[in-house]
């Protein structure tokens, strides 16, 4: 069945540091990819989204690329920030013969950032 | 517009009770889909519901069910249950189903003793 592998945690970076959160699937169609977010006491918010190979999505200063040949969507950061302390969860909406759209999340990745 | 609202927000419960929880999704949604989220790990798919009609069910047992009411709002309704359930479970709403975009409320916590 389709699955979400990502890195492991936690991530612990100061203020204006690069971030990288490994992401890698495996699924037998051609699933969307999608970064949610969830801060501390809610639920999930959309962080960025791609639907088909060598889209990039971005919002945030977030982005992150789908590669089909190395089955990744890794979210990347240039710059970040206190507020963007949070797990964050990359999941796919599958492809296969149901076609229904549920999604499949990894464990998630705490990240903490320090001023 | 208002996003996913679910009911309650918190819940404690004893073993072998039941509880049924509430979920009204983004207007003009017509999905609805339940996950269940265990504390320190992703969300697992329980249910999603298209137009009234169950469309996917997740590795859960009989003791979960979930309807749809015409106004695309939904319930899911845990009987007999267990310390185990004991979760953060999330309602998730979009247009349609297949890879539509969810979009998820803010959760209701179940706390069984």
């Amino acid at each position: 069945g389709d699955s979400v592998t990502q890195m492991e945690g936690p991530v612990t970076l100061s203020e204006e540091a690069f971030l990288t959160i490994n992401c890698t699937y495996t699924a037998t169609g051609y699933p969307s990819l999608f970064w949610y977010v969830q801060y501390p006491g809610e639920g999930l918010q959309l962080l960025l989204k791609a639907t088909k190979a060598d889209d990039k999505g971005s919002n945030k200063g977030f982005e992150a690329t789908y590669r089909k040949e190395t089955t990744s969507f890794h979210l990347e950061k240039g710059s970040v920030q206190v507020s963007d302390s949070a797990v964050y969860f990359c999941a796919l909406s599958d492809a296969g013969g149901t076609s229904y759209g549920k999604l499949t999340f990894g464990q998630g990745t705490i990240l903490t950032v320090h001023p | 517009d208002a996003g996913v609202t679910q009911s309650p927000t918190h819940l404690i419960k004893t073993r072998g009770q039941q509880v049924t929880l509430r979920c009204s999704p983004i207007s003009g949604h017509k999905s609805v889909s339940w996950y269940q989220q265990v504390l320190g790990q992703g969300p697992q798919f329980i249910f999603q519901y298209y137009e009234k009609e169950e469309r996917g069910r997740g590795n859960f047992p009989d003791r979960f069910s979930a309807r749809q009411f015409p106004n695309y709002s939904s319930e899911l309704n845990v009987n007999a249950l267990l310390l185990g359930d004991s979760a953060l479970y999330l309602c998730a709403s979009s247009l349609v189903q297949g890879k539509e975009t969810q979009y998820f409320g803010p959760g209701t916590r179940l706390l069984v003793l």
